[in-house]
């Protein structure tokens, strides 16, 4: 079955180091999106991808960084800039147009101490 | 810039009883609406979506009709059941290419039997 996979489901970090959280999908999007979901926060954008190669910055895109090299891959980096990393980490995928909707992987939970 | 309301909750209901979740939003254009559900420690996965004016989402239940008038996406369901109980998003797609999902903070709901 096509979906997104994210790994780890649970990542704990001291603080000031880098952290990398994986996202693969099979299901040939071309769009690709991180969000961060807090408590009473909803889903903020970090950093979204139309294309292989490029990208762009969303809402809260301070202290993070991504790639995308591959059509299936878009791996976050939560650098030691980033003030209060503590979080869920939720990645999408979707085909073009604007009806279509976001498939969702099943989120990395970052612990930082 | 486009935005998406959803009520606060927690929203608490027995078994069998009437549940309305009240979206609204506010964009330019003629976004599409989509409602997401979650599971605790999982991603969001899509419950119902429409695309156009007077447009009528509906699945395992749940409806939602696209009220341009009023800029809103009401969530609705005649009888809830325990295995109901989540938290609810409320998202639109503004009518562009290569723009991303918002959300709002969502909802939860419980359900007891």
């Amino acid at each position: 079955d096509g979906g997104i996979t994210q790994s780890p489901k649970y990542l704990f970090r001291k603080e000031g180091q880098n952290v990398t959280l994986s996202c693969e999908q099979n299901l040939n999007h071309d769009a690709m999106y991180w969000y961060r979901q807090d408590p009473g926060q909803g889903l903020r954008l970090i950093y979204y991808s139309q294309i292989v190669n490029d990208f762009q910055k969303g809402d809260i895109a301070e202290g993070y960084s991504v790639s995308r090299e591959k059509k299936e891959s878009f791996p976050l980096t939560v650098t030691s800039a980033q003030k209060n990393p503590t979080a869920f980490y939720l990645c999408a995928s979707r085909e073009p147009g604007g009806g279509s909707p976001l498939h969702f992987g099943n989120g990395t939970r970052l612990t930082v101490t | 810039g486009d935005s998406v309301t959803q009520m606060e909750g927690p929203v608490t209901l027995s078994e069998e009883a009437f549940l309305t979740i009240n979206c609204t939003y506010t964009a330019t254009g003629y976004p599409s609406l989509f409602w997401y559900v979650q599971y605790p420690g999982e991603g969001l996965q899509l419950l119902l979506k429409a695309t156009k004016a007077d447009d009528k989402g509906s699945n395992k239940g749940f409806e939602a009709t696209y009220r341009k008038e009023t800029t809103s996406f009401h969530l609705e369901k005649g009888s809830v059941q325990v295995s109901d109980s989540a938290v609810y998003f409320c998202a639109l797609s503004p009518n562009q290419a290569g723009t991303a999902l918002i959300f709002g903070k969502g909802t939860t709901l419980s359900v007891s039997s």
